[in-house]
This record gives C-alpha cells, structure tokens and sequence, in this order.
C-alpha cells in the first residue's frame, strides 16, 4: 500500500522568498514521486519525478525536490517565490514495484500563496 | 512532449441529462487511462481506471451505471455521466498513462455545473 501526506494544506511566502512545501510518502516498494501544480480551474503539470536516478531532483520553473529515503520525503524548494508560484501543488507516489506504472496516489495538496 | 486533450472544458447541463467528456492521447498510445474527480479545494480522488477493450475498474463508491466508461481505442476515452444532478457537479479530470514510457499525462479538466 502506498501513501502520501502533505504536511501543510496552506503556505503563504512573500515575494522573492525561499519555497517550502512538505512531503511524506510511504511504499511497499521503491516508490516514484512527482510533484504537481495545478492553476485554477486549470489540468495538472508536472513539474519535476524521481524514479530512482539522482536524488536531488530539478524540475521546471526554478522547482527542486529531495528524495529522502531514511525520512520517507520528498519536499519540494524553490530559492525564490514568483506571484505566478501562487497554485496548488499535489504530492504523488507511485509504486514501481512487480507491476511497474502502477496508479497514483495523490497528497491532499498544499495551496501556496505568495504576497508581493 | 506527450499531450492529452480532454473536451469540454466546461459544460452546463439540466438535472436529468447526460453529458459526455472525452480524452484524448495526442501524440502516444495509452492503454491505460484514469478518470479522477475534484471537489472544491480538495485533492483528486481516482473515480476509475479506463482500460481498452475491456471493462473499466471503478473505485469503491463510484456507481459505474451512472459514470459511463469507454475507451474503444488507444487514443480515447470517454466519460459519460448519465442522468446528472447537482450533487455530480465537479472538477473532473483523466490522465493518460504512455504504453511506452508508462509516464502519466492529465488532461487539464473539466468543469460540469448541473443545474
């Protein structure tokens, strides 16, 4: 069974400012993780994976993540927060185990709000 | 990069009628694809899986006669919510996953008001 918790629903930053955004997954099996967002009324993107290659990942737009396995987390940085940041950002994990590109399975979501 | 084009962006239909959503793979082929369903501010819940040439899966909860699932060919899928109400109004979105790379593409959703 898999999981994942997304430890703050909202995150306000101001402009210019380090982004934050907690993940903790958990995984039968060696997991991929994505990191989402999703703009109003709007599909989702994906904005950066890990599948078990380098463990700091790069995404788009500035966005990094760490695959943590000693803490099970994926926390997704970005050094400095743009208005056009402000979204909603989904945590996803997927097993990739004996049936490989199982089902996702989404966090609850963090919406970030960033202040000019 | 892979696309899915999921149609109609927004509909407004009466209580009792159908509406029919489609998605679509651009640009790979996906066996496999996922219609989800999201309440206002709140994350996506996995309504079904969508396989081609055969029967959909759908999650406990989900009444597969009134959420339709068809997916004839590698490239489509459709969702058709039949006799709708106002409770079925929802953010409703389908992800394609490529037969190849097994790498997911969402659609970018569509909004249905039942009115």
């Amino acid at each position: 069974a898999q999981s994942v918790t997304q430890l703050d629903s909202h995150v306000s930053v101001s402009e210019g400012t380090p982004v934050l955004l907690r993940c903790n997954y958990s995984s039968s099996y060696s997991p991929s993780l994505f990191w989402y967002v999703q703009h109003p009324n709007k599909g989702l993107q994906l904005l950066l994976k890990y599948t078990s290659a380098a463990t700091l990942v790069k995404g788009i737009n500035g966005f990094e993540a760490e695959f943590k396995k000693s803490e099970t987390s994926f926390h997704l940085t970005k050094p400095s927060a743009h208005m056009s940041d402000a979204a909603e950002y989904f945590c996803v994990v997927s097993d990739r185990g004996r049936n490989a590109g199982n089902m996702l399975t989404f966090g609850g979501g963090t919406r970030l709000m960033v202040k000019p | 990069g892979a696309v899915v084009s999921q149609h109609p962006s927004r509909v407004i239909c009466k209580s009792g009628t159908s509406v029919k959503i489609e998605c679509r793979s651009l640009d790979f082929q996906a066996t496999t694809m996922f219609w989800y369903r999201q309440f206002p501010k709140q994350s996506l819940m996995l309504m079904a899986t969508s396989n081609e040439g055969s029967k959909a899966t759908y999650e406990q909860g989900v009444e597969k006669d009134k959420f339709l699932i068809n997916h004839a060919s590698l490239t489509l899928s459709t969702l058709t919510v039949t006799s709708a109400h106002p409770e079925d109004s929802s953010f409703y979105i389908c992800s394609a996953r490529d037969d190849r790379s097994y790498g997911y593409t969402f659609g970018s959703g569509t909004r249905l008001t039942v009115v």
